[in-house]
């Protein structure tokens, strides 16, 4: 079945390391997002991918980056810079551009010790 | 820029029966999507329920649906004869229908949820 994985789901991190969230869609999506769920917030976008080798900031890029090297992959990496990393955090993608539906991934859970 | 609110943090429901959830947004534009997501205690993302704004007819799912008012800017889910697997969170969502070629970059608004408990 097509889909979304993310990995790992959990994860801890002491302060000051980087460390890699992956994302890996199958369902040949065109575009993947990169989302920070915070309670009470809602989500928030940090990073869009709307074709390979390129990415946009989102609303809360600082702290963060990713790259898009292949089509199905779009990793995020959590920097020593992001002051409050710990969070939970969805990857998910769009088909293309007459698309409006995201689907996601089942997320990951970053707690900083 | 777009906002969603989401009156409601929390609500709770007796199983079968009927509940609804308030969503209001800001927006100038004329032509957008909106959405319901549910988060179950997994935390997957999945969508509910869809509505185009150019459309009148509200949306309906199965046991989902939505009153959509393009002029209140309201749009609510009514979930009816609620089950205990419908206990989650739910997210309001907007997205602006942009020009073709730049629909990619369209950011999805999302509400701060509201956590619906079904009770046995």
């Amino acid at each position: 079945d097509g889909g979304i994985t993310q990995s790992p789901k959990y994860l801890f991190r002491k302060e000051g390391q980087n460390v890699t969230l992956s994302c890996e869609q199958n369902l040949n999506h065109d575009a993947m997002y990169w989302y920070r769920q915070d309670p009470g917030q809602g989500l928030r976008l940090i990073y869009y991918s709307q074709i390979v080798n390129d990415f946009q900031k989102g609303d809360i890029a600082e702290g963060y980056s990713v790259s898009r090297e292949k089509k199905e992959s779009f990793p995020l990496t959590v920097t020593s810079a992001q002051k409050n990393p710990t969070a939970f955090y969805l990857c998910a993608s769009r088909r293309g551009p007459g698309a409006n539906v995201l689907t996601f991934g089942a997320g990951s859970r970053l707690t900083v010790l | 820029a777009q906002t969603v609110t989401q009156s409601q943090p929390e609500m709770s429901v007796q199983e079968a029966e009927t509940v609804t959830l308030s969503c209001t947004y800001d927006t100038s534009e004329s032509n957008y999507y909106l959405f319901w997501y549910k988060q179950p205690p997994s935390r997957q993302m999945i969508l509910v329920i869809r509505q185009e704004a150019y459309k009148q007819q509200n949306a309906t799912e199965n046991r989902f649906s939505v009153n959509f008012q393009k002029a209140a800017k309201s749009f609510s889910l009514k979930i009816s004869d609620s089950q205990l697997g419908d206990t989650a969170m739910y997210f309001c969502a907007f997205m602006k229908h942009g020009p073709f070629r730049d629909n990619y970059g369209q950011n999805f608004v999302f509400g701060p949820g509201t956590r619906l408990s079904v009770l046995p």
